[in-house]
């Protein structure tokens, strides 16, 4: 079946540290999203990417880092500079490289801080 | 940056009722999109209507597109406790290269 898998479902992070979300499509499609949610908040942009190696900025990129080497992949990073990461994190992919279509989403990555 | 604002933040309702939800937005779009969101999962897109477009329909769903209010609504008839979940309205960005989400609608169904 095609689709969008995030890993992994729960992720810890200590204070400092680094901490990768993995995004990997088999649908073929040209662009992705990374998109963070709060409790009681719409999704927020982060980053987003229409073309392999290349991505853009969102409107909440700092903190955060991104790749993208392969058309199916686009690894999320949270880095040390991200003073409240907690939250929960949406991948999502279109199959054009303009939001005229539905998207699909991944079913997420919760992120704790301890 | 927020380009639609759901209203209400929170309904509930009793199994076989309609539920409306309302959505407003910012700037020119050409399309808008509703979403569904059940607790803890992923988004799962529902109806896409293009600016041309004044109503659509999907099973149980209508959704309609006022671009002078710049304003659409989503009707769910004959509610389930299934339909229970938050929903979304989301439109292009400024830039026409990424979606911009609302806060979202809870729903709440009860049997």
């Amino acid at each position: 079946d095609g689709g969008i898998t995030q890993s992994p479902k729960y992720l810890f992070r200590k204070e400092g540290q680094n901490v990768t979300l993995s995004c990997e499509q088999n649908l073929n499609h040209d662009a992705m999203y990374w998109y963070r949610q709060d409790p009681g908040q719409g999704l927020r942009l982060i980053y987003y990417s229409q073309i392999v190696n290349d991505f853009q900025k969102g409107d909440i990129a700092e903190g955060y880092s991104v790749s993208r080497e392969k058309k199916e992949s686009f690894p999320l990073t949270v880095t040390s500079a991200q003073k409240n990461p907690t939250a929960f994190y949406l991948c999502a992919s279109n199959g054009k490289t303009t939001p005229n279509y539905g998207y699909t989403f991944g079913s997420g990555t919760r992120l704790t801080v301890v | 940056s927020q380009q639609g604002e759901e209203d209400p933040q929170a309904l509930s309702i009793q199994e076989g009722e309609n539920a409306t939800m309302n959505c407003s937005y910012k700037t020119s779009i050409n399309n808008l999109q509703w979403y569904r969101q059940n607790s803890g999962r992923g988004l799962v897109h529902l109806i896409l209507i293009r600016s041309n477009e004044r109503e659509k329909h999907s099973g149980r769903l209508r959704v309609t597109l006022d671009t002078s209010k710049k304003s659409s609504s989503l009707l769910i008839t004959a509610s389930r406790a299934a339909d229970t979940a938050s929903y979304f309205c989301a439109s292009p960005n400024q830039a026409g290269t990424a979606l911009i989400f609302g806060k979202g609608t809870t729903l709440s169904v009860s049997s």
